[in-house]
């Protein structure tokens, strides 16, 4: 079974500011994850993906992450927020295991401040 | 343009009445799956294919058909649809093989079920 949790369905940061989004995961076997942004009225646009290989990755529009195993997190980041952020992101979990099930968080709705 | 389209894009219909939403994908790729996005729950998959006539579950299949019979298509049947389904569906789809291929999505297909 596979699961996903992100802490906090709103998050506010100030246009410059550092933007961190949370995601936990549980899964029985070792894991790929992603994190996904969705622009008003527009479909889903990977942000970025880990499938085992370095920890730390870097997506688009100047995102990371970084896939800790003890913690069983894959946190979202950015260091200085841009007006163009705002948007709603979502994190999933995929074993990719002989199936193609994925399975996203209930998503965060970033709101940028100016 | 390499592209997964849906139609149609918004759809206002009645309980009971049979309905199918179509997709398309023009990028040759095995895998496709359908998904539901409500408000507070995230995206959560319905139905997935493998690949032609292999389709497979997902984590609330129940009230909808899907069929594969061509690789390029995968529509969404509701046989019987209730107010419970209405909601925002997506259609997506990527290639099979590697290090986890990207998911395409399609526009979203608004769907009202009165």
């Amino acid at each position: 079974a596979q699961s996903v949790t992100q802490l906090g369905s709103h998050v506010s940061v100030s246009e410059g500011a550092l933007v961190l989004l949370r995601c936990n995961y549980s899964s029985s076997v070792p894991p790929y994850l992603f994190w996904y942004v969705q622009y008003p009225n527009q479909g889903l646009q990977l942000l970025l993906k880990y499938t085992s290989a370095a920890t730390l990755v870097k997506g688009i529009n100047g995102f990371e992450a970084e896939f800790k195993k003890s913690e069983t997190s894959f946190h979202l980041t950015k260091p200085s927020a841009h007006m163009s952020d705002a948007a709603e992101y979502f994190c999933a979990v995929s074993t990719n295991f002989g199936n193609e099930k994925l399975t996203f968080g209930t998503g965060t709705r970033l709101t940028i401040i100016p | 343009e390499a592209q997964v389209t849906q139609n149609p894009r918004y759809l206002i219909t009645v309980t009971g009445k049979k309905l199918t939403v179509t997709c398309s994908q023009n990028m040759n790729h095995e895998y496709m799956s359908w998904y539901r996005q409500d408000p507070g729950l995230g995206l959560r998959q319905i139905y997935y294919s493998m690949n032609v006539e292999v389709t497979d579950k997902g984590d609330v299949p129940e009230g909808y058909k899907v069929s594969r019979k061509e690789k390029r298509n995968f529509p969404l049947i509701l046989e019987s649809p209730s107010p419970n389904q209405t909601s925002l569906y997506f259609c997506a789809s990527r290639k099979a093989g590697g290090s986890y291929n990207e998911q395409f999505f399609g526009p979203g297909t608004r769907l009202t079920v009165l």
